[in-house]
């Protein structure tokens, strides 16, 4: 497909795992990005990965990245409820290219 | 160190009438980006700017929408005239010579055209 695709809705108990899943469209991107957005909010930049990496952690956050099918994964451990928002995968070619934002809800 | 800044916050215009956002990016970044993200949808890229030259507006609508960013700080993006499928929200966000090119984001405007 030509869209970075997301999941678009996942919900989860607060000290739980989430996983946010997302396949992006070319195997020529360079980096692979991480984005958070709270009501209201611009985007805040998570985390992201050169290409040429499989994964990377940052404190409770882990991405994973499977060239080969084109999919990347962020790893939120022990979920809060303040990480309840919608989260953005974006790719780097020329430009950035978002999908349409996975909805994280984290219930007490 | 501030972050981007944008303003005004919120907007709401009837349709055909004209509208400015205004964007100031973090200090010492060179690029600068517009962005429109419609509810439900991630960001789509309006125009990218490295200093005050353009480098990317295939997906700006020239008929109706201009961006400028005299002295290459800060930049100015117009809806003359707007219309209701413009109702959304315009981000700017800036990058500097961070080795992953990391965009930074302001906290945008909300565009209503009624």
């Amino acid at each position: 497909g030509e869209d970075v695709e997301q999941s678009l809705f996942l919900s989860v108990r607060e000290g739980d795992s989430s996983v946010i899943n997302c396949t992006y469209t070319d195997s020529s991107s360079t980096y692979l990005y991480w984005y958070k957005q709270e009501p209201g909010a611009g985007l805040q930049l998570l985390t992201y990965i050169f290409s040429n990496m499989d994964m990377k952690q940052d404190q409770r956050l882990t991405v994973l990245l499977n060239k080969k099918d084109k999919h990347l994964s962020l790893r939120i451990a022990d979920t809060q409820t303040g990480d309840s928002a919608i989260y953005f995968c974006a790719e780097k070619l020329s430009t950035l290219t978002f999908g349409k934002g996975t909805m994280l809800l984290v219930s007490p | 160190e501030a972050g981007v800044a944008q303003s005004p916050r919120y907007k709401i215009i009837e349709k055909r009438q004209s509208v400015a956002f205004w964007c100031n990016p973090i200090s010492g970044h060179a690029t600068l980006y517009w962005y429109q993200q419609i509810l439900g949808q991630g960001p789509k890229l309006l125009i990218q700017f490295q200093n005050n030259g353009v480098v990317d507006d295939s997906q700006l609508p020239k008929d109706r929408f201009s961006a400028e960013r005299l002295k290459g700080v800060d930049s100015t993006l117009k809806i003359q005239p707007a219309k209701l499928e413009d109702s959304a929200v315009y981000l700017c966000a800036s990058s500097g010579p961070g080795r992953g090119y990391e965009q930074y984001f302001g906290p945008g405007t909300r565009l209503t055209v009624t």
